[in-house]
């Protein structure tokens, strides 16, 4: 079973404003992942966000951890068309029957226009 | 520059056939998987690799084997393959942070597979 689930499935905005991408998991986690996936390509990895960490910044990017919740955000501020792709989170579960995985979720198709 | 390399970019087989599909990192990574991804099911498990020579299952092993004979290696093996094997293979790895879990994973480009 998979750990991560991104929300919304899809995001359309233009140019200049601020998307935001969730993630909910559901078990105890190391730290949670997020990667971008231009179409038909690798992923890449974006930023990793310690289970006691609760907030991240890399350039445009934040990331929010709420352990409690089991819930992750992903914000890229002043989007640009080159932001177009897929965003996936990923888990690193601490303990149990998923130790030593690397969950992913089914992404959040992310559609920047001019 | 770190790299994951996946040996086909595109590939194409027939029902039945025994396909092999390679990925080779030059980090020294201890972690290695495989996953596939299929559209509107984002990226499911298959196997991975904590060390040399030892594998463990994820969500969909059936229908494949892994073998890791050598830490920069890890082969993913269709037994027979089906048509509903089409997909979109990933290979990744990824190091192992003490205390801390795992580290940023690093993705092959991918290899698409085509069953006929």
């Amino acid at each position: 079973s998979q750990q991560g689930e991104e929300d919304p499935q899809a995001l359309s905005i233009q140019e200049g404003e601020n998307a935001t991408m969730n993630c909910s998991y559901k078990t105890s986690i190391n730290n949670l992942q997020w990667y971008r996936q231009n179409s038909g390509r690798g992923l890449v990895h974006l930023i990793l966000i310690r289970s006691n960490e609760r907030e991240k910044h890399s350039g445009r990017l934040r990331v929010t951890l709420d352990t409690s919740k089991k819930s992750s955000s992903l914000l890229i501020t002043a989007s640009r068309a080159a932001d177009t792709a897929s965003y996936f989170c990923a888990t690193d579960a601490r303990r149990g029957s998923t130790l030593g995985r690397l969950y992913f979720g089914r992404g959040t198709q992310l559609t920047v226009w001019p | 520059d770190v790299k994951v390399t996946q040996s086909s970019r595109y590939l194409v087989k027939r029902t039945g056939e025994k396909v092999f599909l390679e990925c080779v990192q030059d980090m020294d990574h201890e972690n290695m998987f495989w996953y596939r991804q299929d559209p509107g099911l984002g990226l499911r498990l298959i196997y991975f690799s904590y060390d040399v020579k030892m594998k463990e299952k994820g969500d969909i092993p059936e229908g494949y084997s892994v073998s890791r004979e050598k830490k920069e290696r890890f082969s993913l093996i269709l037994e027979s393959a089906s048509t509903n094997q089409t997909s979109m293979y990933l290979c990744a790895s990824s190091s192992k942070i003490w205390g801390q879990g795992l580290g940023e994973a690093f993705f092959g480009q991918g290899t698409r597979l085509t069953v006929v």
